[in-house]
């Protein structure tokens, strides 16, 4: 199995409170994403990023922020968090280059509930 | 932006028999097409996946077809055991080779019957 690791796995929060999540990888892979899972949508990317300090947002990045200091560590922060965030939220890990593998790894998922 | 469906969103089958789940997708562009499997409580594992340069290919008990002219592609598992009971998704992408943005299909429930 791919070396990711993610942080807490299960949090219950109120509502208004701010959340961060941690995926922290041992593959030294250049790519690094978050992703939501909700009944009936599958798995939507939240952030990505493509090395260190170096973000992007995705389909469903609202309310929601970002950061990569080091290689290993994808933080995702909800600001203020509302139920419409209650998910599973997974982290993916890549290879990056056209020699490089497609596949993303993903990390066990964290279940996030907002009340 | 892309767009993945995928039908069904459950499947039962007898084990031995053969399931196929399909999805389709709207961006032309798309060049790569892989299929993850979730088992319950842990993270999508890759199983297969297509290139746009590709109709078909196979590995073992699984294989995927791509119809690039409908823009659609199916996963076909054959003698399924229970073990392949899991959350299967599609998904498709244009940035093959570099940020690999995956659209994701909204998921199939397959549940082999012993």
């Amino acid at each position: 199995d791919a070396g990711i690791t993610q942080s807490p796995r299960h949090k219950v929060t109120e509502t208004g409170t701010p959340v961060t999540l941690r995926c922290h990888q041992t593959e030294n892979h250049r790519y690094m994403y978050w992703y939501r899972q909700d009944p009936g949508h599958g798995l939507r990317l939240i952030h990505y990023s493509y090395g260190v300090k170096d973000t992007d947002k995705g389909e469903v990045s609202d309310g929601y922020s970002v950061s990569r200091s080091k290689t290993e560590d994808f933080l995702l922060t909800l600001e203020s968090a509302t139920s419409s965030q209650t998910s599973v939220y997974f982290c993916a890990i890549s290879e990056s280059g056209t020699s490089g593998s497609n596949e993303q790894f993903f990390g066990p998922g964290t279940r996030l509930t907002v009340l | 932006g892309e767009n993945v469906e995928q039908h069904p969103s459950t499947l039962s089958v007898q084990e031995g028999d053969s399931a196929v789940i399909k999805c389709t997708y709207s961006d032309s562009a798309s060049n790569y097409f892989p299929w993850y499997k979730q088992e319950l409580g842990k993270g999508s594992q890759l199983i297969i996946d297509i290139r746009s340069n590709v109709g078909e290919k196979k590995d073992q008990r699984i294989a995927v077809t791509l119809n690039k002219t409908a823009k659609h592609f199916s996963l076909h598992i054959t003698e399924t055991q229970p073990e392949d009971s899991a959350v299967y998704f599609c998904a498709a992408t244009t940035s093959y080779g570099s940020a690999r943005q995956l659209t994701f299909g909204s998921g199939t429930q397959l549940t082999v019957l012993p």
